[in-house]
């Protein structure tokens, strides 16, 4: 039931890049990106309802390609405050049924 | 802002015990969810409601009921609390629809970690 994240965590430094991949074995209707930090709980981050469709916020983007039944997450010239973990999260038609991947814990040093 | 309010921010309580999470949402959301964090697992999901006095199980309803006697509220109840149920649990809502803005959006409350000795 849960997608899959991959990977499970990656180190960067200040201004590298990192994707964060999700992969459902289920039929998509949407994909969902959220953030948490330590000791904080999950912040939404972007949703994406199209296949193929593509969204940004500052420098974290995003693509989701319904038939493969995946999405990706792009974060470009990391900053400090990008640490955290990412969750990529998938919801049924109604809107209802919503569970996530793993997580991703990301950690970028100075 | 939309406030997701958990009453408890720390228990502990003894195995055996009937244990209830509460959880209150400010913004009229009809749907109300249940996860579980632990280490590695991720956030799963518990129970679900997309309408008072509507519940749907999750993925791990296991040893769980919940509770919503009103559009705001949605509790976690466990019923005879043992020592695997020990762990993070986080109360979420979003508003119902499809393409509205905000829709599907899940707000979380800041979590309550709950010990069973």
């Amino acid at each position: 039931q849960q997608p899959v994240q991959s990977p499970q965590a990656v180190i960067l430094r200040e201004g590298e890049d990192a994707v964060i991949n999700c992969s459902s074995s289920k039929a998509l209707y949407s994909v969902h990106w959220y953030r948490q930090k330590h000791g904080e709980a999950p912040v939404f981050l972007m949703i994406l309802l199209k296949g193929g469709e593509q969204k940004g916020h500052d420098k974290i983007s995003a693509s989701f390609n319904e038939k493969k039944q995946q999405s990706s997450l792009y974060l470009t010239a990391s900053q400090l405050s990008y640490s955290g973990t990412y969750f990529c999260g998938t919801v049924d038609n109604y809107g209802q049924n919503f569970v996530f991947g793993p997580g991703t814990r990301l950690s970028v040093l100075p | 802002d939309v406030k997701v309010t958990q009453s408890s921010r720390y228990l502990v309580k003894r195995t055996g015990e009937k244990v209830f999470l509460e959880c209150v949402q400010d913004m009229d959301h009809e749907n109300m969810f249940w996860y579980r964090q632990d280490p590695g697992l991720g956030l799963r999901l518990i129970y679900f409601s997309y309408d008072v006095k509507m519940k749907e199980k999750g993925d791990i309803p296991e040893g769980y009921s919940v509770s919503r006697e009103k559009k705001e509220r949605f509790s976690l109840i466990l019923e005879s609390a043992s020592t695997n149920q020990t762990s993070m649990y986080l109360c979420a809502s979003s508003l119902m629809g499809q393409g509205a803005p905000g829709a599907n959006v899940l707000t979380f409350g800041a979590g309550s970690r709950l010990t069973v000795l």
